[in-house]
């Protein structure tokens, strides 16, 4: 079944850690993002990327980093996780402008 | 760039009434206007969208309406009933790849 998925759910982790969080899609899209967001708050855009080799940084400013080598898959890396960092993170991806979301991955750093 | 604001941010409602959401955008440039809607612990769900060459539409309970001059559009959902209880966010895009700008949502509340 077409979907996006997110590994993992859920990951508690100490501060200086690197950690990656993962993104894949078997939709076939070009589009794909990663938002940030605290329960039940507003959606924040931290990267996006067109297509393969192409990454752009989004409205709010973030430590961390992404790659995109295959269309399918769009990881995030944190070099050094803060208790700042503590989140869900969310990755979706778009066929011309409508955006489908994976289930996130709720990140607590200690 | 685009921005997108939401009101109500809290919308408190006796089952069975309607609950309206509305969104102003900025960018006239602006020709597509999707919500989602996420419960508790899950995903954003796309329930409805608009393009800017359409002034309504419908499915089943829910309605958007689009008013392209006055840059504003809005969700209505009749009938409310205990599983409408959510976070609703609208967004708007222009079809840059930079994608959607988002509103900063509204919790509907349904009360018994």
């Amino acid at each position: 079944e077409a979907d996006i998925y997110q590994t993992p759910r859920y990951l508690v982790i100490g501060t200086g850690k690197k950690i990656t969080l993962e993104c894949s899609q078997t939709m076939g899209h070009d589009k794909m993002y990663w938002y940030q967001q605290d329960p039940g708050m507003e959606l924040h855009l931290i990267h996006y990327s067109y297509g393969v080799n192409s990454t752009e940084k989004g409205d709010l400013s973030s430590e961390s980093t992404v790659s995109r080598i295959r269309t399918e898959h769009f990881p995030l890396t944190l070099e050094s996780a803060r208790p700042s960092h503590t989140s869900q993170y969310l990755c979706a991806s778009s066929v011309a402008d409508t955006q489908y979301f994976g289930p996130g991955t709720r990140l607590t750093v200690l | 760039g685009e921005n997108v604001e939401q009101h109500p941010s809290t919308l408190s409602v006796q089952e069975g009434d309607s609950a309206v959401i509305k969104c102003t955008y900025s960018d006239s440039a602006s020709n597509y206007f999707p919500w989602y809607k996420q419960e508790l612990g899950k995903r954003p769900q796309l329930i409805i969208d608009i393009r800017s060459n359409v002034g309504e539409k419908k499915d089943q309970r829910i309605a958007v309406t689009l008013n392209k001059t006055a840059k504003h559009f809005s969700l209505h959902i009749t009938e409310t009933q205990p599983e409408d209880s959510a976070v609703y966010f609208c967004a708007a895009s222009g079809g840059g790849a930079d994608g959607l700008t988002f509103g900063k949502g509204t919790h509907l509340i349904i009360q018994p």
